[in-house]
């Protein structure tokens, strides 16, 4: 079956820009989640959508949003763009959420500058 | 607070010479553990889950444990192609989200 897909792989953005990305999870896999990976913080979890609802959120400032759809393709925006948000994002997609089996996309390395 | 530490930060060995990473948590009641492997430029690729003091799972050349304070992946007779970053993750049962360990880098020398 396809894998997780996530568009763009790559972006570069300016400080003070807004970015969305999305993330098409498995087909029939209703929770999404977002991650940001950086070297420093290592894998720390932005939040995870299920069945359109925002069921769980991290600890980040309300400049990450998510929004989830009926197909449960999902996109994450992140507006008014900081240096330090320069990361790898990464959408999974599972049957039940985080405490079951996560399938990761190949993750978009955003970059600002 | 709830808490995951990774060692060793990163693992070198020859091919074929067996090791052990470790995951050590600190958690008020665990729901789940978990074991991923993530390549360079990919997402993490889940392993396992372990959800109790004693169970044991194996994947090929891994094998996990896990106890009441730490879990083990043992990688017995490793290849090059088992070089990657592993990392482990834990779900308490009052938090629902998963929190990361910083991963231990293993690489295998031919």
């Amino acid at each position: 079956k396809a894998g997780v897909t996530q568009t763009p792989r790559y972006l570069i953005k300016t400080r003070g820009q807004q970015v969305t990305l999305s993330c098409s999870p498995i087909s029939g896999h209703r929770s999404v989640s977002w991650y940001q990976q950086t070297p420093g913080q290592g894998l720390q979890f932005l939040f995870e959508y299920f069945s359109e609802t925002q069921r769980n959120k991290g600890n980040f400032p309300g400049r990450f949003s998510g929004r989830q759809f009926s197909n449960s393709r999902s996109e994450m925006n992140v507006s008014t763009l900081e240096l330090g948000d320069s990361a790898l994002y990464l959408c999974a997609s599972s049957l039940e959420g985080q405490g079951s089996e996560q399938y990761f996309g190949p993750g978009t390395r955003l970059t600002v500058t | 607070e709830d808490q995951v530490t990774q060692s060793p930060e990163a693992l070198r060995l020859q091919e074929g010479e067996s090791s052990s990473l470790n995951c050590s948590y600190t958690v008020s009641g665990l729901r789940g553990l978990f074991w991923y492997r993530q390549d360079p430029g990919k997402g993490p690729e889940f392993l396992f889950t372990l959800y109790s003091a004693g169970e044991e799972k194996e994947k090929e050349r891994l094998k996990a444990t896990l106890t009441k304070k730490e879990s083990f992946l043992h990688i017995t007779a490793p290849k090059p192609e088992d070089s990657a970053t592993y990392l482990c993750a834990v779900q308490a049962e009052s938090n629902y989200q998963l929190i990361w360990g910083a991963g231990t880098k293993l690489i295998i020398k031919p």
